[in-house]
Protein backbone atom coordinates (compact mmCIF):
# COMPACT_ATOMS: atom_id res chain seq x y z
CA UNK A 1 0.00 0.00 0.00
CA UNK A 2 0.69 3.19 0.04
CA UNK A 3 4.12 4.60 1.91
CA UNK A 4 4.45 7.55 3.70
CA UNK A 5 8.56 8.85 3.61
CA UNK A 6 8.57 10.75 7.02
CA UNK A 7 12.21 12.36 7.57
CA UNK A 8 14.51 12.46 9.28
CA UNK A 9 14.24 9.30 11.18
CA UNK A 10 15.78 10.81 14.58
CA UNK A 11 17.53 14.11 15.97
CA UNK A 12 18.79 15.59 18.89
CA UNK A 13 18.77 19.03 19.29
CA UNK A 14 19.57 21.67 22.18
CA UNK A 15 16.75 22.86 23.88
CA UNK A 16 15.48 26.18 23.01
CA UNK A 17 16.14 25.15 18.93
CA UNK A 18 13.21 24.88 16.74
CA UNK A 19 12.93 21.70 15.02
CA UNK A 20 11.13 20.45 11.61
CA UNK A 21 10.23 17.69 10.41
CA UNK A 22 8.27 16.42 7.16
CA UNK A 23 6.47 13.82 5.53
CA UNK A 24 6.18 13.37 1.71
CA UNK A 25 4.05 10.73 -0.53
CA UNK A 26 4.18 9.69 -4.26
CA UNK A 27 0.30 10.35 -4.45
CA UNK A 28 -1.83 12.71 -3.23
CA UNK A 29 -3.27 12.97 0.13
CA UNK A 30 -6.83 14.55 1.39
CA UNK A 31 -6.34 15.01 5.32
CA UNK A 32 -2.84 15.39 7.03
CA UNK A 33 -2.47 14.61 10.46
CA UNK A 34 0.44 15.25 13.15
CA UNK A 35 0.70 12.93 16.41
CA UNK A 36 3.10 12.70 19.12
CA UNK A 37 3.72 9.54 20.96
CA UNK A 38 5.26 9.00 24.54
CA UNK A 39 6.81 5.74 25.63
CA UNK A 40 3.99 3.66 26.91
CA UNK A 41 1.43 5.80 25.97
CA UNK A 42 -1.45 6.53 22.67
CA UNK A 43 -0.58 8.46 19.65
CA UNK A 44 -2.05 12.39 20.92
CA UNK A 45 -3.38 14.09 18.00
CA UNK A 46 -1.25 17.74 17.68
CA UNK A 47 -2.63 19.39 14.57
CA UNK A 48 -5.01 18.75 11.83
CA UNK A 49 -4.97 19.64 8.23
CA UNK A 50 -7.94 19.62 5.79
CA UNK A 51 -7.14 21.82 2.92
CA UNK A 52 -4.08 22.07 0.40
CA UNK A 53 -2.08 25.26 1.51
CA UNK A 54 -3.34 24.93 5.05
CA UNK A 55 -1.12 26.68 7.50
CA UNK A 56 -2.15 25.45 11.56
CA UNK A 57 -0.83 26.74 15.17
CA UNK A 58 -1.17 25.25 18.19
CA UNK A 59 0.96 27.14 21.00
CA UNK A 60 5.13 26.31 19.49
CA UNK A 61 3.88 24.20 16.77
CA UNK A 62 3.19 24.97 13.08
CA UNK A 63 2.12 22.20 10.86
CA UNK A 64 1.34 22.76 6.88
CA UNK A 65 -0.60 21.12 4.40
CA UNK A 66 1.66 21.39 0.78
CA UNK A 67 0.52 22.57 -2.01
CA UNK A 68 0.98 19.56 -4.37
CA UNK A 69 -1.14 18.13 -1.65
CA UNK A 70 1.45 15.28 -1.60
CA UNK A 71 4.09 16.44 1.93
CA UNK A 72 3.41 18.28 5.08
CA UNK A 73 5.72 19.22 7.94
CA UNK A 74 5.71 20.21 11.46
CA UNK A 75 7.76 22.83 13.14
CA UNK A 76 8.41 23.07 16.71
CA UNK A 77 9.84 26.11 18.20
CA UNK A 78 11.82 27.05 20.84
CA UNK A 79 12.19 23.15 21.94
CA UNK A 80 12.06 22.37 25.37
CA UNK A 81 12.50 18.91 27.25
CA UNK A 82 9.20 17.43 27.05
CA UNK A 83 8.78 17.76 23.40
CA UNK A 84 11.43 14.53 23.76
CA UNK A 85 8.66 11.49 21.78
CA UNK A 86 8.19 10.28 18.43
CA UNK A 87 6.08 11.95 16.21
CA UNK A 88 4.33 10.79 13.66
CA UNK A 89 2.76 12.19 10.09
CA UNK A 90 -0.72 10.12 8.82
CA UNK A 91 -2.97 11.02 6.24
CA UNK A 92 -5.77 9.93 4.14
CA UNK A 93 -5.56 8.90 0.84
CA UNK A 94 -8.67 8.67 -0.51
CA UNK A 95 -11.36 11.37 0.29
CA UNK A 96 -13.99 10.44 3.23
CA UNK A 97 -11.30 7.27 3.59
CA UNK A 98 -11.56 5.49 6.93
CA UNK A 99 -8.09 4.61 6.55
CA UNK A 100 -5.34 6.27 7.37
CA UNK A 101 -1.67 5.73 6.39
CA UNK A 102 1.27 6.55 8.66
CA UNK A 103 4.86 7.52 8.69
CA UNK A 104 7.84 5.87 10.58
CA UNK A 105 8.00 8.47 12.99
CA UNK A 106 10.52 10.83 13.77
CA UNK A 107 12.45 10.36 17.28
CA UNK A 108 13.05 13.62 18.97
CA UNK A 109 15.42 13.97 21.83
CA UNK A 110 16.00 17.22 23.74
CA UNK A 111 19.27 17.95 25.53
CA UNK A 112 18.61 20.31 28.04
CA UNK B 1 -14.60 14.18 29.04
CA UNK B 2 -12.22 11.58 29.23
CA UNK B 3 -11.99 10.82 25.36
CA UNK B 4 -11.05 6.94 24.46
CA UNK B 5 -11.12 5.30 26.88
CA UNK B 6 -9.18 1.23 27.22
CA UNK B 7 -9.23 -1.60 29.63
CA UNK B 8 -7.10 -3.33 30.45
CA UNK B 9 -4.13 -1.56 30.15
CA UNK B 10 -2.14 -4.86 30.51
CA UNK B 11 -2.94 -8.75 29.53
CA UNK B 12 -1.04 -11.90 29.80
CA UNK B 13 -2.78 -14.45 27.70
CA UNK B 14 -1.58 -18.11 27.25
CA UNK B 15 -1.60 -19.67 23.57
CA UNK B 16 -5.33 -20.92 22.94
CA UNK B 17 -7.02 -18.31 25.32
CA UNK B 18 -9.39 -15.91 24.17
CA UNK B 19 -10.44 -12.35 25.33
CA UNK B 20 -12.03 -9.24 24.65
CA UNK B 21 -10.44 -6.04 24.68
CA UNK B 22 -12.83 -3.46 25.39
CA UNK B 23 -13.46 0.62 24.46
CA UNK B 24 -15.23 3.43 24.84
CA UNK B 25 -15.36 7.07 23.84
CA UNK B 26 -17.01 10.25 25.26
CA UNK B 27 -16.95 12.47 22.32
CA UNK B 28 -19.93 11.36 20.36
CA UNK B 29 -17.84 9.94 17.52
CA UNK B 30 -19.27 8.58 14.86
CA UNK B 31 -16.28 5.87 13.47
CA UNK B 32 -14.32 3.71 15.83
CA UNK B 33 -11.06 1.66 15.32
CA UNK B 34 -8.80 -1.06 16.37
CA UNK B 35 -4.98 -0.86 15.41
CA UNK B 36 -2.37 -2.80 16.69
CA UNK B 37 1.53 -1.39 16.62
CA UNK B 38 4.13 -3.82 16.59
CA UNK B 39 8.03 -2.55 16.19
CA UNK B 40 9.04 -1.81 12.76
CA UNK B 41 5.80 -2.25 11.64
CA UNK B 42 4.07 0.50 12.64
CA UNK B 43 0.30 1.12 12.99
CA UNK B 44 -1.70 -1.13 11.37
CA UNK B 45 -5.74 -1.04 11.21
CA UNK B 46 -7.57 -4.24 11.94
CA UNK B 47 -11.03 -3.19 11.87
CA UNK B 48 -13.17 0.00 11.74
CA UNK B 49 -16.82 0.82 12.70
CA UNK B 50 -17.71 3.39 10.43
CA UNK B 51 -21.06 3.69 12.28
CA UNK B 52 -23.41 2.05 14.77
CA UNK B 53 -24.08 -1.49 13.55
CA UNK B 54 -21.76 -1.85 10.65
CA UNK B 55 -18.23 -3.12 11.01
CA UNK B 56 -15.39 -3.74 8.05
CA UNK B 57 -12.14 -5.50 7.41
CA UNK B 58 -8.89 -3.39 7.99
CA UNK B 59 -5.82 -4.36 6.82
CA UNK B 60 -4.83 -7.23 9.46
CA UNK B 61 -7.94 -8.66 10.61
CA UNK B 62 -7.17 -12.13 10.41
CA UNK B 63 -7.55 -13.82 14.18
CA UNK B 64 -10.04 -11.29 15.59
CA UNK B 65 -13.46 -10.36 15.78
CA UNK B 66 -15.22 -7.08 16.35
CA UNK B 67 -18.75 -5.49 18.03
CA UNK B 68 -19.86 -2.49 17.94
CA UNK B 69 -21.82 -3.11 21.11
CA UNK B 70 -23.82 0.65 21.01
CA UNK B 71 -22.04 4.10 19.14
CA UNK B 72 -20.06 4.45 22.22
CA UNK B 73 -18.57 1.49 22.80
CA UNK B 74 -16.71 -0.98 20.43
CA UNK B 75 -14.62 -4.25 21.17
CA UNK B 76 -12.07 -6.05 19.83
CA UNK B 77 -12.37 -10.26 20.56
CA UNK B 78 -9.46 -12.89 20.36
CA UNK B 79 -11.10 -16.25 20.23
CA UNK B 80 -8.07 -18.20 19.80
CA UNK B 81 -4.68 -16.21 21.03
CA UNK B 82 -1.65 -17.00 19.15
CA UNK B 83 2.37 -15.51 19.89
CA UNK B 84 1.81 -13.60 16.67
CA UNK B 85 -0.63 -11.53 18.29
CA UNK B 86 1.53 -10.02 21.19
CA UNK B 87 1.10 -6.48 20.44
CA UNK B 88 0.40 -2.88 21.72
CA UNK B 89 -3.60 -2.11 21.30
CA UNK B 90 -5.20 1.18 20.60
CA UNK B 91 -8.96 2.14 19.80
CA UNK B 92 -9.54 5.38 17.92
CA UNK B 93 -12.13 7.17 17.54
CA UNK B 94 -13.43 10.12 14.61
CA UNK B 95 -16.50 12.08 14.25
CA UNK B 96 -16.50 11.01 10.50
CA UNK B 97 -14.68 9.28 8.53
CA UNK B 98 -11.84 11.25 6.80
CA UNK B 99 -11.94 13.57 9.88
CA UNK B 100 -9.32 13.53 12.88
CA UNK B 101 -8.73 10.10 14.45
CA UNK B 102 -8.12 10.50 18.43
CA UNK B 103 -6.41 7.57 20.40
CA UNK B 104 -7.00 5.80 23.58
CA UNK B 105 -3.61 4.71 25.91
CA UNK B 106 -3.38 1.59 24.37
CA UNK B 107 -3.53 -2.22 26.32
CA UNK B 108 -0.08 -4.34 26.13
CA UNK B 109 -1.16 -8.01 25.21
CA UNK B 110 1.61 -10.88 25.88
CA UNK B 111 0.36 -14.30 24.54
CA UNK B 112 3.09 -17.13 25.72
Amino acid sequence: GQQLNQSPQSMFIQEGEDVSMNCTSSSIFNTWLWYKQDPGEGPVLLIALYKAGELTSNGRLTAQFGITRKDSFLNISASIPSDVGIYFCAGQELAGSYQLTFGKGTKLSVIP
Amino acid sequence: NAGVTQTPKFQVLKTGQSMTLQCAQDMNHNSMYWYRQDPGMGLRLIYYSASEGTTDKGEVPNGYNVSRLNKREFSLRLESAAPSQTSVYFCASSVLAGRAQYFGPGTRLTVT
